[in-house]
């Protein structure tokens, strides 16, 4: 099975240029998380997808954070203008539905795109 | 505000003995939770969770101790074996909202010869 696909693995871009993260998830997982992992510490999460609805998206700094998932599949995640603290690993997941215990459904990760912006 | 805290950011341990991984939470309505391992350039993979019902949880070599109390959980691997080298995360979430996880700055764990 195929894992969460997730390009460019690295991107460096200079401060107040855009970017754009692509996702492809796990085959048949409706879910599609993305989160953010700044160095030293843990993965937050920025927005959940519901197939091509927002389920949150509470965290995500809509001023200059934008993501979509059309056609419930595949993600992108757009920052535009970027800044200094931008810089973190992007990490995308899926699972096949809500709900990590109900319906025992983990999430499962891709591999992240590492952001630097000088 | 860091509601769930992994103090340690690192532990060493000989193979074949025991490693312990801790974890704190300040959220009293936390009612799941989950480490997850994270090899070098590759994303965090799931390894064992455990509800807040529960007290203890076992797959294999990994345990899973929770202490509501406390408010503190910790991950035993025993026995501890060079693979296992990785960066643990804890994980926490709602009974509500299951799937937005709230992570901890995780624990590099180095297991030696």
């Amino acid at each position: 099975e195929a894992g969460v696909a997730q390009s460019p693995r690295y991107k460096i871009i200079e401060k107040r240029q855009s970017v754009a993260f692509w996702c492809n998830p796990i085959s048949g997982h409706a879910t599609l998380y993305w989160y953010q992992q700044i160095l030293g510490q843990g993965p937050k999460l920025l927005i959940q997808f519901q197939n091509n609805g927002v389920v949150d998206d509470s965290q995500l700094p809509k001023d200059r954070f934008s993501a979509e998932r059309l056609k419930g599949v595949d993600s992108t995640l757009k920052i535009q203008p970027a800044k200094l603290e931008d810089s973190a690993v992007y990490l995308c997941a899926s699972s096949l539905d809500r709900g990590f215990f109900f319906l025992n459904t983990e999430a499962f990760f891709g591999q992240g795109t590492r952001l630097t912006v000088v | 505000d860091q509601q769930v805290k992994q103090n340690s950011p690192s532990l060493s341990v000989q193979e074949g003995r025991i490693s312990i991984l801790n974890c704190d939470y300040t959220n009293s309505m936390f009612d799941y939770f989950l480490w997850y391992k994270k090899y070098p350039a590759e994303g965090p993979t799931f390894l064992i969770s455990i509800s807040s019902i529960k007290d203890k949880n076992e797959d294999g070599r990994f345990t899973v101790f929770l202490n509501k109390s406390a408010k503190h959980l910790s991950l035993h691997i025993v026995p501890s074996q060079p693979g296992d080298s990785a960066v643990y995360f804890c994980a926490a979430s709602l009974l509500y909202n299951t799937d937005k996880l709230i992570f901890g700055t995780g624990t590099r764990l180095q297991v030696f010869p």
